[in-house]
């Protein structure tokens, strides 16, 4: 079973570049990486998606190296609303046959004025 | 608002007993995910619905079980619960498959006494 990891927290302050790191072994070719942000009781939002190279929409930028074992979350000048937990979300192969969507452990951010 | 909908908003019920949780995906979508989000186990896979089929399946425990209707919304059934059990379900749908964008309801909360 794949493990996906990130920093447990992050702190930054408004106005400053914010980059959030996944590690993901064994994904699998045809996977997307996706990113989701989440408030306090509120389902995940998504923010950004890619398979390879960069990828950039009108709020974030994904990083994505050729062997696509990380990938790496850019916010731009952030602000004090971009405080939430951020997950990224990959395919697992498994064993079973089926897919399986495996959920980063989430980074939770922290912006200070 | 992402246009999933998912019902009850809260749930409180008592060992040992069966409850099920509705979800309505965002108009056209095909493709129906259910997540179980734990303090302690973070967001799990549980399952995936296509037009109807199984697609894909997670961690599911064989007390879980789920089903998408021909009108494409989902039901997630679970049985015997236990203490354990007490977590924020979330619904997602996409368009297609698994490498699509997933839109999140907001959430069914179980507390299981």
């Amino acid at each position: 079973l794949a493990k996906t990891t990130q920093p447990i927290s992050m702190d930054s302050y408004e106005g400053q570049e914010v980059n959030i790191t996944c590690s993901h072994n064994n994904i699998a070719t045809n996977d997307y990486i996706t990113w989701y942000q989440q408030f306090p009781s509120q389902g995940p939002r998504f923010i950004i998606q890619g398979y390879k190279t960069k990828v950039t929409n009108e709020v974030a930028s994904l990083f994505i190296p050729a062997d696509r074992k990380s990938s790496t979350l850019s916010l731009p000048r952030v602000s004090l609303s971009d405080t939430a937990v951020y997950y990224c979300l990959v395919g697992d192969p498994g064993n079973t046959g089926f897919q399986k969507l495996v959920f980063g452990t989430g980074t939770r951010l922290l912006v200070s004025p | 608002d992402s246009g999933v909908t998912q019902t009850p908003k809260h749930l409180i019920t008592a060992t040992g007993q069966r409850v099920t949780l509705r979800c309505s995906p965002r108009s056209g979508d095909l493709s129906v995910y259910w997540y179980q989000q734990s303090l302690d186990q973070g967001l799990q896979f549980l399952i995936q619905y296509y037009n109807g089929e199984e697609r894909a399946k997670g961690n599911i425990l064989e007390r879980f079980s789920a089903q998408q209707f021909p009108d494409l919304h989902s039901e997630l059934n679970l049985s015997s619960l236990e203490l354990g059990d007490s977590a924020l379900y979330f619904c997602a749908s996409s368009p297609r498959e698994l490498t699509d964008t997933q839109y999140f309801g907001p959430g069914t909360r179980l507390t299981v006494l």
